[in-house]
């Protein structure tokens, strides 16, 4: 069956440090492939997508490509800031399962300054 | 656009009791999911609502259910209540996207209701 993977936290970081998030999947179809954030007592919000291979998601400084060969859709921002401090979830969305999405397990972030 | 909307955004409830948690989606979404979100179990798929019919389901007891309106709003109902039921209740509504292999989803999530069982 679909599924994602997702390094396990937590991650700490400086203020202006690199950020990767790793994400690997399986999926039985051709899936689309997002990455969601958190914030402290707020649901999910999107933050980037990619529906195709080699695709390049990105929004508010962060990037993922959507890499079939090694399935796999790594987040990361070139600097991040204490206001990043959050959850990210990968996720994906099969067309052969319909809607269902599938999301990984959640990956804590903690920017200092 | 307004964005998904769910109430209440927090309810306290006793062991045995129900609770019904309402959603309203994002206008011209049909489609709305339900996802508990605990610590330790993390986001886990409750169900989903397509035009009214329950599309897909995940693995839980079936004291808990949902349904749909004819408007898209979405209730989830839990009966009997128990203390491991406390958690965030996420409800999400889609956006069909076109991809390589055809058409899937991208979802939109509300703030979420939290539940807490006593």
């Amino acid at each position: 069956g679909d599924s994602v993977t997702q390094m396990e936290g937590p991650v700490t970081l400086s203020e202006e440090a690199f950020l990767t998030i790793n994400c690997t999947y399986t999926a039985t179809g051709y899936p689309s492939l997002f990455w969601y954030v958190q914030y402290p007592g707020e649901g999910l919000q999107l933050l980037l997508k990619a529906t195709k291979a080699d695709d390049k998601g990105s929004n508010k400084g962060f990037e993922a490509t959507y890499r079939k060969e090694t399935t796999s859709f790594h987040l990361e921002k070139g600097s991040v800031q204490v206001s990043d401090s959050a959850v990210y979830f990968c996720a994906l969305s099969d067309w052969n399962t319909g809607n269902q999405f599938y999301f990984g397990t959640g990956t804590s972030l903690t920017v200092i300054p | 656009k307004a964005g998904v909307t769910q109430t209440p955004r927090y309810l306290i409830k006793t062991r045995g009791q129900q609770v019904t948690l309402s959603c309203s989606p994002i206008s011209g979404h049909r489609s709305v999911s339900w996802y508990q979100q605990t610590p330790g179990q993390g986001l886990q798929f409750l169900f989903e609502y397509f035009s009214e019919t329950q599309r897909n389901k995940g693995n839980f007891p079936g004291r808990f259910s949902g349904r749909q309106f004819s408007n898209s709003r979405s209730e989830m109902n839990v009966s009997t209540l128990e203390l491991g039921d406390s958690a965030l209740y996420l409800c999400a509504s889609s956006l069909p996207i076109y991809g390589l292999a055809g058409h899937s989803y991208e979802q939109y999530f509300g703030p979420g209701t939290r539940l807490t069982v006593t």
